[in-house]
């Protein structure tokens, strides 16, 4: 049981236009929302994050909005570059940061073309 | 470099054979986790250590051990290592939560 879905497994948009990543979740229980982002033979790096207690988070080019009633959430990257080319996992917590354990999705490859 | 330090970044093993993979962190975080990365799974918990001194299991813990030595290292342990065990393996720390994991490099390992 896929708690934490990504069902778009790649997606490719054109330097300068924005990149829009999905991800839904099943549990309510979450509480708390990251994105990571992963390139080739390299460990995942933390990008945002958003309470549940929020309904957007923005840093520089990335904003992650929430939509708790449609358990969704996206990341909207603008404008997008060449090296955001990268997979980008969602991943989820519902413990209130006590154990810090995450669900991930599934991750969704982005390449960027210049 | 601060950060998280996997050893080996790959092995091969034989089915049944064991072996420990290694995990350090300098960054002086309280939780450390082992993950497993395989494809269209996304990231999968394995293990993980709250604080020093103690571990609890993840998501797919069978198969597996784990030691917590001290502050900064946490072993990863195959004991009779079998091919659905071939994998990617990432540990990851955190100081305080709404920071992140660092994630270490990974291992990739492969079970024939």
């Amino acid at each position: 049981d896929q708690q934490v879905k990504q069902n778009s497994p790649s997606l490719s948009v054109q330097e300068g236009r924005i990149s829009i990543l999905n991800c839904d979740y099943t549990n309510s229980m979450f509480d708390y929302f990251l994105w990571y982002k992963k390139y080739p033979a390299e460990g995942p790096t933390f990008l945002i994050s958003i309470s549940s207690i929020k309904d957007k988070n923005e840093d520089g080019r990335f904003t992650v909005f929430l939509n708790k009633s449609a358990k969704h959430l996206s990341l909207h990257i603008v404008p997008s570059q060449p090296g955001d080319s990268a997979v980008y996992f969602c991943a989820a917590s519902a413990e209130n940061g006590n154990t810090g354990k995450l669900i991930f999705g599934q991750g969704t490859t982005l390449q960027v073309k210049p | 470099n601060a950060g998280v330090t996997q050893t080996p970044k790959f092995q091969v093993l034989k089915t049944g054979q064991s072996m420990t993979l290694q995990c350090a962190q300098d960054m002086n975080h309280n939780s450390m986790y082992w993950y497993r990365q395989d494809p269209g799974m996304g990231l999968r918990l394995i293990y993980y250590s709250a604080s020093e001194g103690t571990t609890d299991k993840g998501e797919v813990p069978n198969g597996y051990n784990v030691s917590r030595l001290n502050k900064r290292e946490f072993s990863l342990r195959l004991e009779s290592a079998a091919p659905s065990q071939t994998s990617v393996y990432f540990c990851a720390s955190i100081l305080t939560f709404d920071y992140g994991y660092t994630f270490g490099s990974g291992t990739r390992l492969t079970v024939v």
